[in-house]
């Protein structure tokens, strides 16, 4: 019963370093998302992936890169990690086409970039 | 492109009293969802309540309801009876009906709810 499940928690890099984000669900779900959030901006979306094989740009994906492993996992990567990255990010998923249907949540993972 | 905007950064309410939160958007879509979730200090994002723009009757769920105004494009969230536990981040959310493959969110800033005994 994980739900979405997001690793690590917390994640202290230096500047130019690389890192990999790792998320996955057990739901089934078809769509999975990354979102970063900022004091006083919300949830801004980074990736999307609609299904398996599928990934697609959101709101703010500049200096990320994403990879959809199979339908349960879905990753981001920060190349060479940047201080304006440092943020929360959450890993989201949902069942496609079903209308109406929520983004269940993971629990969100704390970086910061020195 | 949608826009969510919540103008209230912080609300404070006292323990079982009753507090509405606001929010407001902007589409030109006539069919779309919208969604209040709630975070609380352990990040966690979590679903308090959906309204579909096709439904004329608010949603309610147990001491959370919505007023939608699809006209005005206002969707505020009203918590009754507020509890403790209550103390979060609210936000409110957009999502298209008709999105193709994905189910993507539009968020507001969010408004930081305190309750007080």
């Amino acid at each position: 019963n994980a739900g979405v499940t997001q690793t690590p928690k917390f994640q202290v890099l230096k500047t130019g370093q690389s890192m990999t984000l790792q998320c996955a669900q057990d739901m089934n779900h078809n769509s999975m998302y990354w979102y970063r959030q900022d004091p006083g901006m919300g949830l801004r979306l980074i990736y999307y992936s609609a299904s398996e094989g599928t990934t697609d740009k959101g709101e703010v994906p500049n200096g990320y890169n994403v990879s959809r492993l199979n339908k349960r996992e879905f990753s981001l990567r920060l190349e060479s990690a940047a201080p304006s990255q440092t943020s929360v990010y959450f890993c989201a998923s949902s069942f496609v086409n079903r209308a109406g249907q929520p983004q269940h949540f993971g629990d969100g993972t704390r970086l910061s970039i020195l | 492109a949608q826009t969510v905007t919540q103008s209230q950064p912080e609300m404070s309410v006292q323990e079982a009293e009753t507090v509405t939160l606001s929010c407001t958007y902007d589409t030109s879509e006539s069919d779309y969802y919208l969604f209040w979730y709630k975070q609380p200090p352990s990040r966690q994002m979590i679903l308090v309540i959906r309204q579909e723009a096709y439904k004329q009757q608010n949603a309610t769920e147990n001491r959370f309801s919505v007023n939608f105004q699809k006209a005005a494009k206002s969707f505020s969230l009203k918590i009754s009876d507020s509890q403790l536990g209550d103390a979060a981040m609210y936000f409110c959310a957009y999502r298209s009906y008709y999105t193709g493959t994905a189910s993507k969110l539009t968020f507001g800033t969010g408004t930081r709810l305190q309750v007080t005994l």
